[in-house]
């Protein structure tokens, strides 16, 4: 079975441009989230999707978003990049209920500059 | 809100030591509990898991057991590899609303494991 896969792996922008990460989850699943990992604040939930709808959403600045489409692939989009987006961007893939375990991918590197 | 917490490292040990992380978390319900491996330049990969209390995941010698009465999902494992350096994310899943769970991570334990 395939795993997580996410894309691209490295990206390097410049502070106001916007970005979109994408993600395919393993064949089956039906959740994908998303989460932001920084040397200063660690791991952070951005937001989940299910079945094409955003199930949960974290804290964070209305400039990131994301979608899921009908194959359960999912993008993020973050607009007017600043420099304290730079961060390892991961994806979860899961069958989306309390006791499955969610499986990662290998990360976007985002690079703000 | 629910949380966890990681012992700091970074935690340096000689092949063959015995290892310990330690994980306490803070939780309304029964959350599951999990314990990831973070390897340089990669994501996460899920390690072990438990789902209720008394439980024991263990996975590649690593075990963990999900303890109610002190809230903690400690990391041990007998004997580490030099392949075992890594960074270590205890983290529990977190509801919200009807159906949807998110993952609620500790800020990591780097174990460097010397030959």
């Amino acid at each position: 079975k395939a795993g997580v896969t996410q894309t691209p792996r490295y990206l390097i922008k410049t502070r106001g441009q916007q970005v979109t990460l994408s993600c395919s989850p393993i064949s089956g699943h039906r959740s994908v989230s998303w989460y932001q990992q920084t040397p200063g604040q660690g791991l952070q939930f951005l937001f989940e999707y299910f079945s094409e709808t955003q199930r949960n959403k974290g804290n964070f600045p209305g400039r990131f978003s994301g979608r899921q489409f009908s194959n359960s692939r999912s993008e993020m989009n973050v607009s007017t990049l600043e420099l304290g987006d730079s961060a390892l961007y991961l994806c979860a893939s899961s069958q989306g209920q309390k006791n499955t375990e969610a499986f990662f991918g290998q990360g976007t590197r985002l690079t703000v500059v | 809100g629910n949380s966890v917490t990681q012992m700091e490292g970074p935690v340096t040990l000689s092949e063959e030591a015995f290892l310990t992380i330690n994980c306490t978390y803070t939780a309304t319900g029964y959350p599951s509990l999990f314990w990831y491996v973070q390897y340089p330049g990669e994501g996460l990969q899920l390690l072990l898991k438990a789902t209720k209390a008394d439980d024991k995941g263990s996975n590649k010698g690593f075990e963990a057991t999900y303890r109610k009465e002190t809230t903690s999902f400690h990391l041990e494992k007998g004997s580490v590899q030099v392949s075992d350096s890594a960074v270590y994310f205890c983290a529990l899943s977190d509801r919200s609303g009807d159906s949807s769970y998110k993952l609620i991570f500790g800020s990591g334990t780097r174990l460097l494991v010397r030959p």
